[in-house]
């Protein structure tokens, strides 16, 4: 099992709508959990992160957290051509490092 | 300036040539990954240093080695290229706790022919 699961995608939206990201995690005891946005080619880009369990808003981006159900996730509202990325989900699973999960390709559709 | 610079960007190399990947930060960061990704995989992590010092093996090692040469520089070497080496290669730095990953290079395109 990967310590850290996205489905791949590609998620296709229509420009103003939700993108809905689902990120799943093995280690119970994982503390740190955060979205990254890639452009292609370029590198990682942090824009989330959340420790406690219910939402965090910034922006047009939510970071949901259940810690019982062992899932993250990323909400993207009204949603741009600029968002179209990979988006990566990472767990900090004890203090020295991250585990990446392999991305989830987001295309918005004018 | 940028933060954290990779050199080379991109690299072509052939089979059982020895390649170093170079890095720089001017964060004053103590600690520095390097990761490589590949399509379908994610940032897998291959080596970390927290100090001149301390460097540990991340999860895939093998093929690889690193130096650290000072605070501010860290270098990947791979003593051997073979073509499964071919990947992206991503340096970055995080302060004393890592919550998060925020600096990281621009990225070096390695191809092993």
């Amino acid at each position: 099992q990967k310590e850290v699961e996205q489905n791949s995608g590609p998620l296709s939206v229509p420009e103003g709508a939700i993108a809905s990201l689902n990120c799943t995690y093995s280690d119970r005891g994982s503390q740190s959990f955060f979205w990254y946005r890639q452009y292609s080619g370029k590198s990682p880009e942090l824009i989330m992160f959340i420790y406690s369990n219910g939402d965090k808003e910034d922006g047009r981006f939510t970071a949901q957290l259940n810690k019982a159900s062992q899932y993250v996730s990323l909400l993207i509202r009204d949603s741009q051509p600029s968002d179209s990325a990979t988006y990566l989900c990472a767990v900090n699973m004890d203090d020295y490092k991250l585990s990446f999960g392999a991305g989830t390709t987001v295309t918005v559709r004018a | 300036d940028a933060d954290v610079t990779q050199t080379p960007r991109n690299r072509i190399t052939k089979t059982g040539k020895r390649i170093m990947l170079e890095c720089s930060q001017t964060k004053g960061h103590d600690r520095m990954y390097w990761y490589r990704q590949d399509p379908g995989l994610g940032l897998r992590l291959i080596y970390y240093s927290f100090d001149v010092k301390d460097i540990n093996k991340g999860e895939i090692s093998d093929g690889y080695s690193v130096s650290r040469q000072a605070q501010a520089k860290f270098s990947l070497s791979l003593e051997s290229a073979i073509p499964n080496q071919t990947a992206l290669y991503f340096c970055a730095t995080s302060g004393p706790r890592l919550a998060g990953l925020k600096y990281f290079g621009p990225g070096t395109r390695l191809t092993v022919l």
